[in-house]
């Protein structure tokens, strides 16, 4: 079975607060992605990475930058916290090459920036 | 406009009643289409997942893609309070790397 971890499932941090949250995959897949989560406004992408060292912008990278150095994890950093970036944030994974296309995601984090 | 739209409910039904689901989108370039369920304080996970159109069964749930009227539906036969949950559409374009979300649409199933 494949599996995502995140490192934390509650975070509480202070506005200003540089915050980290860790994703590793354990299945050797090329793709990582992280969401978050919003009611109403459903999954919205934040970066995604192709391979180590390698990132891309998705739909709502401001305000974060991530950071591959191993395959297997990817990390979502919050330079400078504030409150609308209270969020439920997503994890997730995907093989590179074609085939049964899915993504597995995390159990997600739940960041509260007071 | 959105490029997937899905009606958020919340949708409550008696056990054992058929559920549909749908979704609607905007890009006629969208060829995989998944649906997620997420249970509540949960990441999501993948239900079904369909290449183009047509339909795919899976035990009590059906996935159907109308590229034509560029809808797809998932429907739960007798269904049951375990699936009470959010369940979210997906879909991509072929060779693209991100997906694009439904917002999800919260189910309950009453016993």
């Amino acid at each position: 079975d494949v599996k995502v971890t995140q490192s934390s499932r509650y975070l509480v941090k202070r506005t200003g607060e540089k915050v980290f949250l860790e994703c590793v995959q354990d299945m050797d897949h090329e793709n990582m992605f992280w969401y978050r989560q919003d009611p109403g406004l459903g999954l919205r992408l934040i970066y995604f990475s192709y391979d180590v060292k390698m990132k891309e912008k998705g739909d709502i990278p401001e305000g974060y930058s991530v950071s591959r150095e191993k395959k297997e994890r990817f990390s979502l950093i919050l330079e400078s916290a504030s409150t609308n970036q209270t969020s439920m944030y997503l994890c997730a994974s995907r093989p590179g090459t074609g085939g049964r296309e899915t993504q597995y995601f995390g159990p997600g984090t739940r960041l509260l920036v007071l | 406009q959105k490029e997937v739209e899905q009606d958020p409910g919340p949708l409550s039904v008696p056990e054992g009643a058929i559920v549909s689901l749908n979704c609607t989108y905007s890009n006629s370039a969208f060829q995989y289409f998944m649906w997620y369920r997420q249970y509540s304080r949960k990441g999501p996970e993948l239900l079904m997942y369909t290449y183009s159109s047509g339909n795919k069964e899976d035990g009590r749930f059906t996935a159907q893609v109308d590229k034509s009227s560029k809808y797809i539906s998932l429907f739960i036969r007798d269904s049951q309070p375990s699936d009470s949950a959010t369940y979210l559409c997906a879909m991509r374009q072929t060779g693209a790397n991100n997906l694009f979300f439904g917002t999800g649409t919260r189910l309950t199933v009453i016993p």
